[in-house]
């Protein structure tokens, strides 16, 4: 068990719908990272945050968004979904985000988006 | 852009040792991580390189060159619960680029 923690652990929904996926960081933890993993494309990076301000975006659709509150969970927004947004999402956590962001990240068990 | 290459799958025997080899061409360039992942399950993290040389941690190993865009992960004495995916992942910019993995079969 990492510390971090996801919800909902599974969710099935439909094309053109909107999801909101949950995460919680360890505890002492300011940042906050969320990935997407699909079979065909790996891993990919969608974005950063630390300490409630976004750090650093990578491969993240406009219509998705993210968020960081002040109790530090985080929370990532998928709207007008399609087939294609079915993966695995992952967050993690790591202690510090500073410029160099290279501390440890922790990942949660993921969310699994299936999208009909 | 940013392309991370390492093979798509491996195979090795138990008890033996195993290198998984990763090149990368990354901007901004701030370090090398080594992730293990089993099947459905989340990324752990295994090692992380910032300067050349080798980091040895118990029965893993990494190795970074920065001028060659070059990485490897050692794997010694190898169990059967060594069998998983094993991904490569770069830092650029703040940014995090994975690699496809490579998955490791670990045979007895």
């Amino acid at each position: 068990d990492s510390g971090v923690t996801q919800t909902p652990k599974h969710l099935i929904t439909a094309t053109g719908q909107r999801v909101t996926l949950r995460c919680s960081p360890r505890s002492g933890d300011l940042s906050v990272y969320w990935y997407q993993q699909s079979l065909d494309q790996g891993l990919q990076f969608l974005i950063h945050y630390y300490n409630g301000e976004e750090r650093a975006k990578g491969n993240i659709l406009e219509r998705f968004s993210a968020q960081q509150f002040p109790d530090l969970h985080s929370e990532l927004n998928l709207s007008s979904l399609e087939l294609g947004d079915s993966a695995l999402y992952f967050c993690a956590s790591s202690v510090s985000g500073g410029p160099t962001s290279t501390d440890t990240q922790y990942f949660g068990p993921g969310t699994r988006l299936t999208v009909l | 852009g940013q392309n991370i290459d390492q093979p798509t799958e491996m195979t090795a025997t138990e008890g033996a040792i195993v290198q998984i080899n990763c090149t990368y061409q990354t901007s901004g360039f701030n370090g090398l991580f080594w992730y293990q992942q089993h099947a459905g399950e989340a990324p752990t993290f295994l090692s992380y390189n910032v300067l050349d040389g080798l980091e040895e941690k118990g029965r893993f190993s990494s190795f970074l060159s920065r001028s060659k865009g070059y990485s490897y992960l050692l794997l010694k004495e190898l169990q059967m619960k060594d069998s998983a995916s094993y991904l490569c992942a770069s830092c650029g910019f703040n940014k995090f680029y994975f690699g496809s993995g490579t998955k490791l079969n670990v045979k007895p």
